[in-house]
């Protein structure tokens, strides 16, 4: 099974500042064929199932703010958020679906500072 | 609007078993791959299992194999899980989730809780 290891586990930011989660996978998620990356970032409200934020690694679903982007490849991605918003305030879990199981990393907590 | 709507959680005794449904609406349900996914404070979110459209392709989690069922009936619009041999790591709030062309969960329900305790 791929394993997905996020870091930190928890963090709290300032409004309007930038928060910033990392995202590693015990082995690629880019599938070379179609230089996709297989990686997905959801955000989870308390007391509400997760909602998809980011999938491919990089491309936002429709209706989520441009201040939520992602990156990297192969194994180490981030989930950017700028101009922390009070709405923000969640945890949030990168997956991969590069392969079955599908994984989820352990989430990372996200506060107001 | 698509919506998924969980139910048939509850208490149970180790051993014992419950069935979980999921009812679906707003989209065309036969058309699409779904997935049973858990919730704990300790092990986080774990997918459990998943089902085709056809119900023809079906995968389990290691943690469940043997135990679990993942089922669905597309004229009813609804997906199953039946869980028997239950034990108290088994309890957690249990999503189903709509997959996305055989990528992301598009959609998730908003979960049905499940308690295994003696």
């Amino acid at each position: 099974d791929i394993v997905m290891t996020q870091s930190p586990d928890s963090l709290a930011v300032s409004l309007g500042e930038r928060a910033t989660i990392d995202c590693k996978s015990s082995q690629t998620v880019l599938f070379i064929s179609n230089n996709k990356n297989y990686l997905a970032w959801y955000q989870q409200k308390p007391g509400q199932p997760p909602k998809l934020l980011i999938s491919w690694a990089s491309t936002r679903e429709s209706g989520v703010p441009d201040r939520f982007s992602g990156s990297g490849s192969g194994t180490d991605f981030t989930l950017t958020i700028t101009s922390l918003q009070a709405d923000d305030v969640a945890v949030y879990y990168c997956q991969q679906y590069y392969t079955t199981p599908r994984t989820f990393g352990q989430g990372t907590k996200v506060e107001i500072k | 609007e698509v919506q998924l709507v969980e139910s048939g959680g509850g208490w149970v005794q180790p051993g014992g078993s419950l069935r979980l449904s999921c009812a679906a609406s707003g989209f065309t349900f036969s058309s699409y791959e779904m997935n049973w996914v858990r919730q704990t404070p300790g092990k986080g979110l774990e997918w459990l299992s998943y089902i085709s459209g056809s119900g023809n392709t079906i995968y389990y989690a290691d943690s469940v194999k043997g135990r679990f069922t993942i089922s669905r009936d597309n004229a009813k619009k609804s997906l199953y899980l039946q869980m028997n041999s239950l034990r108290a790591e088994d309890t957690a709030v249990y999503y189903c989730a709509r997959e996305e062309m055989a990528t992301t969960y598009g959609y998730w329900g908003q979960g049905t809780l499940v308690t295994v305790s003696s």
